[in-house]
This record gives C-alpha cells, structure tokens and sequence, in this order.
C-alpha cells in the first residue's frame, strides 16, 4: 500500500524558514518522480513543485520560485521541500504527491496524495 | 484566477447525472495536454479520480467517466449518490506548469 507522510509543518513568522519532509512507503521511490501541492485555507490546488527520480529535472511554480527548493534522498525513500522567504500567501496544507512515471514530464498527474501537514505564516 | 476555469457548484438529486465542466485554452487542453481528474471529500486529501482524460485507477466505479474535446472536458457522474458530495477538481499541463482549475463542489440534494 502506497503511503506517504508529510512532516514539518507549524507556525512561522514572515521572511523565515520551515523544511518539510515527506516519507515515502509501499512502492520503489526512485522509479517516480514526486510532487509538492498546497491548499490554503478553504481555496483550491496548487501545484508548488516537482522533481524528477533523479532529481535531474525539477520544476517550481512562478509563486515559489526563488523562495523554495525541492529535493529527495532516494536512499531514504524521502521527499523535502526548503521553503524560505515565507509570506503570508504561502500559508497552506502542503501535500506530498507521488507523479505516475519517473520523469518530470507531460502527461503528469498525482496518483497518490499524503495527507498534508498544516504551514502557518503569521506575526 | 485559474488556469482552467470549473463552475464553483452544481447539485443534483441522488440517481441523477451531472456534468462538471473544464474549459482551457491553446496553450494548455487546446495544446494536447491531457486532463485529469481528482474527488476531494470534507476534510480528506484530493484522491485521483480519471487520468489521461478518460481512464478510471482501480477502484474507481465506472459511474464516474472522463471526456476532451477542443480547449475544454468534462467530468460525468451518473446515477448519483449521497457519498459523491465532494470537490473536484480537473487538472493539465501548461508552458512547464501543472495547472489546476478552481475547483466545483458538488451537492447532493
């Protein structure tokens, strides 16, 4: 069974950092590319970022970019997402996304989600 | 303001069909890209529902199906039930980008 587990959320002051973590089981982690999506508070999707299963392709959303750095530890079967530069706008749930093939490429989508960890931009 | 544009709500009594559409444009749906789809229940993360514009994962019932045309697709869901209530969102690929639509919460009268 496919899960994954985000960590690293919290409560954080604007123009500070956060580090979230995302541990991956149930299937081969570097056969896949792997995916970070957020929500704020009562709105919709968005894509954040991407990385190949390699790392050698990686993606960021013009929102981010800049500001985040996404990255994965194969031999921990382990996604991470550097978020610095934090704004108010960035307060979300940030979900862990596991991409259909290895590579960062069209078609992509998300065939299994985490269940999010909480990240609050706030003074 | 979305990439792709979903209407916010429709509603429909349960046993019926309702559509939820999708509409892109050519640098996205227009462009070729494939559309998916995910169901988000109240409080629950986003789940895959149809990929590659029509396919169903395991575990989908075929009561829910996908379909493209042009710039725009569609989400069916027929014979409707109380546990379909849910967001859903379509999703696409644009100038290196996944895009999302705004999403369309469902009701089930």
């Amino acid at each position: 069974e496919v899960q994954l587990v985000e960590s690293g959320g919290g409560l954080v002051q604007p123009g500070r950092s956060l580090r979230l973590s995302c541990a991956a089981s149930g299937f081969t982690f570097d056969d896949y590319a792997m995916h970070w999506v957020r929500q704020a508070p009562g709105k919709g999707l968005e894509w954040v970022s991407g990385i190949s299963w390699n790392s050698g392709s990686i993606g960021y959303a013009d929102s981010v970019k800049g500001r985040f750095t996404i990255s994965r530890d194969n031999a921990k079967n382990s996604l991470y997402l550097q978020m610095n530069s934090l704004r108010a706008e960035d307060t979300a749930l940030y979900y862990c996304a596991k991409g259909p093939s290895a590579g960062l490429v069209a078609p992509d989508y998300f065939d299994y989600w985490g269940q999010g960890t909480l990240v609050t931009v706030s003074s | 303001q979305s990439v792709l544009t979903q209407p916010p709500s429709v509603s429909g009594a349960p046993g019926q069909r309702v559509t939820i559409s999708c509409t892109g444009s050519s640098s996205n749906i227009g462009a070729g890209y494939d559309v998916h789809w995910y169901q988000q229940l109240p409080g629950t993360a986003p789940k895959l529902l149809i990929y590659g514009n029509s396919n169903r994962p395991s575990g989908v019932p075929d009561r829910f199906s996908g379909s493209k045309s042009g710039t725009s697709a569609s989400l069916a869901i027929t014979g409707l039930q109380a546990e379909d209530e849910a967001d859903y969102y379509c999703q696409s690929y644009d100038s290196s980008l996944r895009v999302f639509g705004g999403g369309t919460k469902l009701t089930v009268l």
